[in-house]
């Protein structure tokens, strides 16, 4: 079983149209983030969720909502979307967010390309 | 501002080698560093750690190194494996701050046979 999944793995569209990725994990974790790796590779955190709260926002376009339904899933939304945000999208989850051992288990990333 | 810097790109060794990954931070509150694996289309998975209080931690076949003093910290790969091929990640965050891990942009290691 797949910890963290997310869908789709690849996402191909026009500029101006609006998208989502879901992302699920079935360990157990409270806490869930998406990262973006750029064109120059790196991985930059954009939000995190604890227990379905938004406590990490990082300077994203608010073209960009994080929706959390429940501690499980953290869904991305991305409204309008430009050339620029054509990159890999991370999704990942942590047992907790300020815990000195806090480790990440990522998902397979989703690639948008938009044209 | 990039606080976790991955400054070499690639890296090529031969199998049985040693190989030694470096990655230099500029923010002293950091107090916990991570590496990362990851192989093409699959997402980083978790390799190794170390606290602050500490200058080694060793797991297998790999090691990591820390020297505060120089921000600076190494993964050594002993002896590496054709399946170590892959980019490493650098990664680092402060302890109870609620401030996500800080990644560096990754190294590519190639392990020939």
């Amino acid at each position: 079983d797949t910890a963290v999944s997310q869908t789709p793995k690849y996402l191909v569209t026009q500029m101006g149209n609006d998208k989502s990725i879901k992302c699920e994990q079935n360990l157990g974790h409270d806490t869930m983030y998406w990262y973006k790796q750029d064109s120059k590779k790196f991985l930059k955190i954009m939000f995190s969720y604890n227990n379905k709260e938004l406590i990490i926002n990082e300077t994203v376009p608010n073209r960009f909502s994080p929706k959390s339904p429940d501690k499980a899933h953290l869904n991305l939304h991305i409204n309008s979307l430009e050339l620029g945000d054509s990159a890999v999208y991370f999704c990942a989850s942590s047992r907790e967010s300020t815990g000195a051992n806090e480790k990440l288990f990522f998902g397979s990333g989703t690639q948008l390309s938009v044209l | 501002d990039q606080q976790v810097k991955q400054n070499s790109p690639s890296l090529s060794v031969q199998e049985g080698r040693i190989s030694i990954l470096n990655c230099d931070y500029t923010n002293s509150m950091f107090d916990y560093f991570l590496w990362y694996k990851k192989y093409p289309a699959e997402g980083p998975t978790f390799l190794i750690s170390i606290s602050s209080i500490k200058d080694k931690n060793e797991d297998g076949r790999f090691t990591v190194f820390l020297n505060k003093s120089a921000k600076h910290l190494s993964l050594h790969i002993v002896p590496s494996q054709p399946g170590d091929s892959a980019v490493y990640f650098c990664a680092a965050r402060i302890s109870n701050s609620g401030y996500a891990l800080n990644f560096g942009k990754g190294t590519s290691l190639l392990v020939t046979p």
